[in-house]
Protein backbone atom coordinates (compact mmCIF):
# COMPACT_ATOMS: atom_id res chain seq x y z
CA UNK A 1 0.00 0.00 0.00
CA UNK A 2 1.09 3.37 -0.84
CA UNK A 3 -0.70 5.01 2.31
CA UNK A 4 -1.60 8.93 1.79
CA UNK A 5 0.13 10.18 -1.33
CA UNK A 6 0.13 13.99 -1.61
CA UNK A 7 0.50 15.96 -4.59
CA UNK A 8 2.34 18.75 -5.01
CA UNK A 9 5.11 18.58 -2.94
CA UNK A 10 5.94 22.38 -3.20
CA UNK A 11 4.04 25.12 -5.11
CA UNK A 12 4.63 28.75 -5.66
CA UNK A 13 1.70 30.72 -6.47
CA UNK A 14 1.07 34.32 -7.10
CA UNK A 15 -1.39 36.40 -5.67
CA UNK A 16 -5.23 34.85 -6.85
CA UNK A 17 -4.13 32.47 -8.29
CA UNK A 18 -5.62 29.11 -7.85
CA UNK A 19 -4.54 25.64 -7.18
CA UNK A 20 -5.85 22.18 -5.88
CA UNK A 21 -4.05 19.89 -3.87
CA UNK A 22 -4.47 16.08 -4.77
CA UNK A 23 -4.54 13.64 -1.98
CA UNK A 24 -5.33 9.84 -2.57
CA UNK A 25 -5.26 7.31 -0.28
CA UNK A 26 -5.53 3.18 -0.83
CA UNK A 27 -6.53 2.00 2.81
CA UNK A 28 -10.40 2.00 2.11
CA UNK A 29 -10.26 4.75 4.88
CA UNK A 30 -13.97 6.47 5.36
CA UNK A 31 -12.28 9.36 7.22
CA UNK A 32 -10.18 12.03 5.68
CA UNK A 33 -8.91 15.48 6.72
CA UNK A 34 -6.53 18.41 5.74
CA UNK A 35 -4.82 20.04 8.13
CA UNK A 36 -2.27 23.23 8.05
CA UNK A 37 1.05 23.86 9.15
CA UNK A 38 2.54 27.31 9.98
CA UNK A 39 5.70 27.19 12.32
CA UNK A 40 5.34 27.17 15.59
CA UNK A 41 1.65 27.22 15.57
CA UNK A 42 0.91 23.42 15.29
CA UNK A 43 -1.34 21.64 13.04
CA UNK A 44 -5.13 23.60 12.48
CA UNK A 45 -7.94 20.90 10.77
CA UNK A 46 -9.52 22.86 7.63
CA UNK A 47 -12.08 20.46 6.36
CA UNK A 48 -12.96 16.63 6.84
CA UNK A 49 -14.71 14.20 5.78
CA UNK A 50 -16.42 11.17 6.77
CA UNK A 51 -17.65 9.68 3.43
CA UNK A 52 -18.23 9.99 0.18
CA UNK A 53 -19.87 13.12 -0.59
CA UNK A 54 -20.15 14.14 2.83
CA UNK A 55 -17.51 17.02 4.48
CA UNK A 56 -17.69 19.67 6.97
CA UNK A 57 -15.84 22.11 7.83
CA UNK A 58 -12.89 22.47 10.45
CA UNK A 59 -10.83 25.36 12.59
CA UNK A 60 -10.05 27.10 9.55
CA UNK A 61 -11.94 26.62 6.39
CA UNK A 62 -12.05 30.29 4.86
CA UNK A 63 -10.35 30.44 1.34
CA UNK A 64 -10.45 26.92 1.07
CA UNK A 65 -13.13 24.16 -0.72
CA UNK A 66 -13.05 20.40 -0.98
CA UNK A 67 -14.62 17.57 -2.40
CA UNK A 68 -15.51 14.26 -1.73
CA UNK A 69 -16.26 12.14 -4.81
CA UNK A 70 -14.67 8.79 -3.85
CA UNK A 71 -13.78 6.79 -0.95
CA UNK A 72 -9.93 7.54 -1.80
CA UNK A 73 -9.63 11.32 -3.02
CA UNK A 74 -10.27 14.38 -1.14
CA UNK A 75 -9.15 17.52 -3.02
CA UNK A 76 -8.24 20.81 -1.35
CA UNK A 77 -8.89 23.66 -3.40
CA UNK A 78 -7.62 27.36 -3.35
CA UNK A 79 -9.51 29.45 -4.95
CA UNK A 80 -8.12 33.39 -4.68
CA UNK A 81 -4.97 32.47 -2.84
CA UNK A 82 -3.30 35.28 -0.57
CA UNK A 83 -0.46 35.35 1.65
CA UNK A 84 -1.75 33.92 4.67
CA UNK A 85 -2.49 30.78 2.55
CA UNK A 86 1.65 30.60 2.80
CA UNK A 87 1.86 26.65 4.78
CA UNK A 88 2.88 23.36 4.64
CA UNK A 89 -0.35 21.10 4.21
CA UNK A 90 -0.74 17.78 5.14
CA UNK A 91 -3.64 15.58 4.18
CA UNK A 92 -4.45 12.56 6.59
CA UNK A 93 -6.94 9.40 6.71
CA UNK A 94 -8.38 7.10 9.31
CA UNK A 95 -9.94 4.57 9.41
CA UNK A 96 -11.57 4.89 13.10
CA UNK A 97 -12.93 9.03 13.54
CA UNK A 98 -10.41 11.09 14.87
CA UNK A 99 -7.69 8.16 15.89
CA UNK A 100 -4.37 6.82 14.70
CA UNK A 101 -4.03 9.45 11.73
CA UNK A 102 -1.92 8.21 8.80
CA UNK A 103 -0.62 11.54 7.10
CA UNK A 104 1.02 12.11 3.61
CA UNK A 105 4.38 13.51 3.15
CA UNK A 106 2.89 17.60 3.02
CA UNK A 107 2.68 20.29 0.42
CA UNK A 108 4.99 22.89 1.10
CA UNK A 109 3.19 26.06 -0.77
CA UNK A 110 4.12 29.78 -0.95
CA UNK A 111 2.19 32.47 -2.07
CA UNK A 112 4.23 35.38 -3.14
CA UNK B 1 -14.49 23.07 20.68
CA UNK B 2 -11.67 21.50 22.05
CA UNK B 3 -8.44 23.30 23.05
CA UNK B 4 -5.15 22.07 23.56
CA UNK B 5 -2.26 23.69 25.25
CA UNK B 6 1.54 22.49 25.41
CA UNK B 7 4.36 23.13 27.29
CA UNK B 8 7.13 24.08 26.70
CA UNK B 9 7.60 25.00 23.16
CA UNK B 10 11.27 24.00 23.65
CA UNK B 11 13.32 21.77 25.55
CA UNK B 12 17.01 21.01 25.03
CA UNK B 13 18.17 17.84 27.13
CA UNK B 14 21.57 16.01 27.29
CA UNK B 15 21.84 12.32 25.91
CA UNK B 16 20.85 10.12 28.55
CA UNK B 17 18.56 12.67 30.45
CA UNK B 18 14.55 12.43 30.55
CA UNK B 19 12.60 14.72 29.06
CA UNK B 20 8.89 15.35 29.93
CA UNK B 21 6.40 17.00 27.79
CA UNK B 22 3.27 18.43 29.05
CA UNK B 23 -0.58 19.13 27.68
CA UNK B 24 -3.90 19.91 28.87
CA UNK B 25 -7.29 19.80 27.01
CA UNK B 26 -10.43 22.01 27.95
CA UNK B 27 -12.98 19.10 26.70
CA UNK B 28 -14.04 16.69 29.50
CA UNK B 29 -15.76 14.35 26.85
CA UNK B 30 -12.20 14.08 24.94
CA UNK B 31 -11.36 10.06 25.37
CA UNK B 32 -8.49 9.51 23.02
CA UNK B 33 -5.32 10.96 23.45
CA UNK B 34 -2.03 10.76 20.87
CA UNK B 35 1.81 12.00 20.57
CA UNK B 36 3.25 12.95 17.22
CA UNK B 37 6.61 13.17 16.35
CA UNK B 38 7.84 15.46 13.40
CA UNK B 39 11.06 15.18 11.78
CA UNK B 40 12.36 17.91 10.23
CA UNK B 41 10.58 17.90 6.60
CA UNK B 42 8.85 15.45 7.22
CA UNK B 43 5.19 13.91 8.18
CA UNK B 44 4.25 13.53 11.72
CA UNK B 45 4.31 10.06 12.72
CA UNK B 46 1.85 8.54 16.26
CA UNK B 47 4.34 7.51 18.45
CA UNK B 48 2.30 6.39 21.51
CA UNK B 49 -1.43 7.13 22.31
CA UNK B 50 -3.90 6.63 25.38
CA UNK B 51 -7.44 6.26 26.22
CA UNK B 52 -9.30 7.86 28.83
CA UNK B 53 -9.92 4.52 30.90
CA UNK B 54 -6.40 4.32 31.52
CA UNK B 55 -3.51 5.95 33.66
CA UNK B 56 -0.56 5.14 32.05
CA UNK B 57 1.08 3.22 28.95
CA UNK B 58 4.64 2.60 28.22
CA UNK B 59 6.37 1.69 25.24
CA UNK B 60 10.26 0.86 25.78
CA UNK B 61 11.61 4.34 26.14
CA UNK B 62 8.79 6.55 26.30
CA UNK B 63 5.81 6.81 28.20
CA UNK B 64 2.40 9.13 28.57
CA UNK B 65 0.15 9.67 31.69
CA UNK B 66 -3.28 11.34 31.50
CA UNK B 67 -4.63 13.16 34.78
CA UNK B 68 -8.68 13.04 33.09
CA UNK B 69 -9.40 15.08 36.72
CA UNK B 70 -6.82 17.84 35.80
CA UNK B 71 -7.18 17.27 32.58
CA UNK B 72 -4.04 17.29 31.37
CA UNK B 73 -1.49 14.80 30.14
CA UNK B 74 2.13 14.12 29.48
CA UNK B 75 4.95 12.46 27.16
CA UNK B 76 7.86 11.13 28.92
CA UNK B 77 11.23 10.41 27.37
CA UNK B 78 13.80 7.93 29.02
CA UNK B 79 17.47 7.68 28.61
CA UNK B 80 17.03 10.27 25.47
CA UNK B 81 19.13 9.88 22.37
CA UNK B 82 20.08 12.41 19.50
CA UNK B 83 17.49 10.89 17.24
CA UNK B 84 15.03 11.73 19.51
CA UNK B 85 15.42 15.37 18.29
CA UNK B 86 12.77 16.47 16.74
CA UNK B 87 8.74 17.99 17.24
CA UNK B 88 6.64 16.62 19.62
CA UNK B 89 2.68 17.06 19.11
CA UNK B 90 0.11 16.31 21.38
CA UNK B 91 -3.18 15.79 20.52
CA UNK B 92 -6.62 15.38 22.29
CA UNK B 93 -10.07 13.79 20.30
CA UNK B 94 -12.62 16.02 20.51
CA UNK B 95 -16.33 15.84 19.07
CA UNK B 96 -18.00 18.23 17.22
CA UNK B 97 -21.12 19.82 16.22
CA UNK B 98 -21.75 17.18 13.51
CA UNK B 99 -21.52 14.08 16.04
CA UNK B 100 -17.99 13.18 14.34
CA UNK B 101 -14.78 13.68 16.47
CA UNK B 102 -11.39 15.16 14.78
CA UNK B 103 -8.11 15.65 16.63
CA UNK B 104 -7.00 19.22 18.00
CA UNK B 105 -3.54 19.84 18.10
CA UNK B 106 -0.98 21.39 20.79
CA UNK B 107 1.34 24.06 19.47
CA UNK B 108 4.30 21.58 19.57
CA UNK B 109 7.45 20.84 21.35
CA UNK B 110 10.85 21.50 19.37
CA UNK B 111 13.18 18.96 21.77
CA UNK B 112 17.30 18.97 21.07
CA UNK B 113 19.10 16.07 22.26
CA UNK B 114 22.72 17.09 22.72
CA UNK B 115 25.74 14.50 22.11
Amino acid sequence: NAGVTQTPKFRILKIGQSMTLQCTQDMNHNYMYWYRQDPGMGLKLIYYSVGAGITDKGEVPNGYNVSRSTTEDFPLRLELAAPSQTSVYFCASVKVTGEKLFFGSGTQLSVL
Amino acid sequence: GENVEQHPSTLSVQEGDSAVIKCTYSDSASNYFPWYKQELGKRPQLIIDIRSNVGEKKDQRIAVTLNKTAKHFSLHITETQPEDSAVYFCAAKGYRGSGYSTLTFGKGTMLLVSP
